[in-house]
């Protein structure tokens, strides 16, 4: 159980492109889902937090506009990176937490973004 | 002061051996803590969670909290080479279902 996938595990673009990045809770419905970079030997930074239904929130510092989050279901939320840059290549992680299993996050395998 | 710290090592330890991983946090009021493993070039798993004060066993892992010293640890037994790899202590506060991450503690268990 607590299986989470995530699409595509691995995308190159274009400067100046916007990339869409899906994560989906197989097994179990996720109330809310979270987005994190990941750089080269460096802990996760959580980016923001969305709820099913509503509005996500950022974390200080992530630009929201740039950032698109949506998480239009139970068991699917995507971040959209938008006029990406080289500076936006990195690990993007997903995780899934459903209610009532005492907050554990389950991870999905990540997308490595890397902009030319 | 970090909200959540890990020694980065590397923590080298003989195959079969225990490997020790501590984790100190800064707020008082956390309630939950987990321990993720993450290998090279992939996402973390939950290996543990501990929510009360004491020692929790899960085969070959043991985490233990002390919420009076406000640190938390990872005991491994018998390492194994397949257990090389970046361990995260993560922490949740009392409002929210945020994690806070440490920076990780990366283990090589030498055969």
């Amino acid at each position: 159980g607590a299986v989470v996938s995530q699409h595509p595990s691995r995308v190159i673009c274009k400067s100046g492109t916007s990339v869409k990045i899906e994560c989906r809770s197989l097994d179990f419905q996720a109330t809310t889902m979270f987005w994190y970079r990941q750089f080269p030997k460096k802990s996760l930074m959580l980016m923001a937090t969305s709820n099913e239904g509503s509005k996500a929130t950022y974390e200080q510092g992530v630009e929201k506009d740039k950032f698109l989050i949506n998480h239009a279901s139970l068991t699917l939320s995507t971040l959209t990176v938008t006029s990406a840059h080289p500076e936006d290549s990195s690990f993007y992680i997903c995780s899934a937490s459903e209610s009532g299993r005492s907050y554990e996050q389950y991870f999905g395998p990540g997308t490595r973004l890397t902009v030319t | 002061q970090k909200e959540v710290e890990q020694n980065s090592g590397p923590l080298s330890v003989p195959e079969g051996a225990i490997a020790s991983l501590n984790c100190t946090y800064s707020d008082r009021v956390s309630q939950s803590f987990f321990w993720y493993r993450q290998y090279s070039g992939k996402s973390p798993e939950l290996i543990m969670s501990i929510y009360s004060n004491g020692d929790k066993e899960d085969g070959r892992f043991t985490a233990q909290l002390n919420k009076a010293s406000q640190y938390v640890s990872l005991l491994i037994r018998d390492s194994q080479p397949s257990d090389s790899a970046t361990y995260l202590c993560a922490v949740r506060k009392a409002a929210g279902n945020k994690l806070t991450f440490g920076g990780g503690t990366r283990v090589l268990v030498k055969p």
